[in-house]
């Protein structure tokens, strides 16, 4: 079976600070991808990054940075400088098999107050 | 940039009531989904097309949902008789999957509509 778990459900920081969303999937498919999105508080849900399986690098994009270990199946999320704009709920969803649709977990809620 | 287009945003309505929901994909996607979000179950695939074709509706109960997509560029998710329970927020989203020989999937990210907030009271 295949399961996201997101054990933060609300995080709350003040700005300037770095935070870390958790993320651990089980999964028996070889070939998997993994994603996460935002949803801010108008409600839409926003990709923020895909990744696959066969790639353990990890990715900084701006404040943004990802740490992918398949050798504790996590995928990891770390916001620097945190901004009262990155406030939203953040989901960590995971896909595999042939069918491509997503499993999310629960999500984080990060507040981030100025 | 291409969007996911859904319609309506906003949906009210009596318990017994039709319900339909709309989705127009982005042009040349092969996939769309129906997810469900609600407060207690969190976001849950309901169905989901692939070139057009139902591939797995498990997720809806049978009984009073139907999904379909008469053509590449609208999906629809229909619920008859709608109940309490049903208000959530149903979004549809495309992407690109491709099969490959071995059958194992290269799943380009999905990209999701603002979603229909419904009600039924």
């Amino acid at each position: 079976a295949q399961k996201v778990t997101q054990a933060q459900t609300e995080i709350s920081v003040v700005e300037k600070e770095d935070v870390t969303l958790d993320c651990v999937y089980e999964t028996r498919d070889t070939t998997y991808y993994l994603f996460w999105y935002k949803q801010p508080p108008s409600g839409e849900l926003v990709f923020l990054i895909r990744r696959n399986s066969f790639d353990e690098q990890n990715e900084i994009s701006g404040r943004y940075s990802w740490n992918f270990q398949k050798s504790t199946s996590s995928f990891n999320f770390t916001i620097t400088a945190s901004q009262v704009v990155d406030s939203a709920v953040y989901f960590c969803a995971l896909s595999g098999g042939s069918q491509g649709n997503l499993i999310f977990g629960k999500g984080t809620k990060l507040s981030v107050k100025p | 940039d291409a969007r996911v287009t859904q319609t309506p945003r906003h949906k009210v309505t009596e318990m017994g009531q039709e319900v339909t929901m709309r989705c127009q994909p982005i042009l040349g996607h092969n996939t769309v989904f129906w997810y469900r979000q609600t407060m207690m179950q969190g976001l849950e695939l309901l169905a989901y097309f692939r070139n057009r074709a139902p591939l797995d509706d498990s997720g809806m109960p049978k009984d009073r949902f139907s999904a379909e997509m008469p053509d590449a560029t609208l999906a629809t998710l229909k619920i008859q008789p709608s109940e309490p329970r049903d208000s959530a927020v149903y979004f549809c989203a495309s992407g690109l999957v491709f099969i490959q020989t071995d059958q194992r999937s290269i799943n380009q990210p999905q990209h999701f509509g603002d979603g229909t907030r419904l009600s039924i009271l």
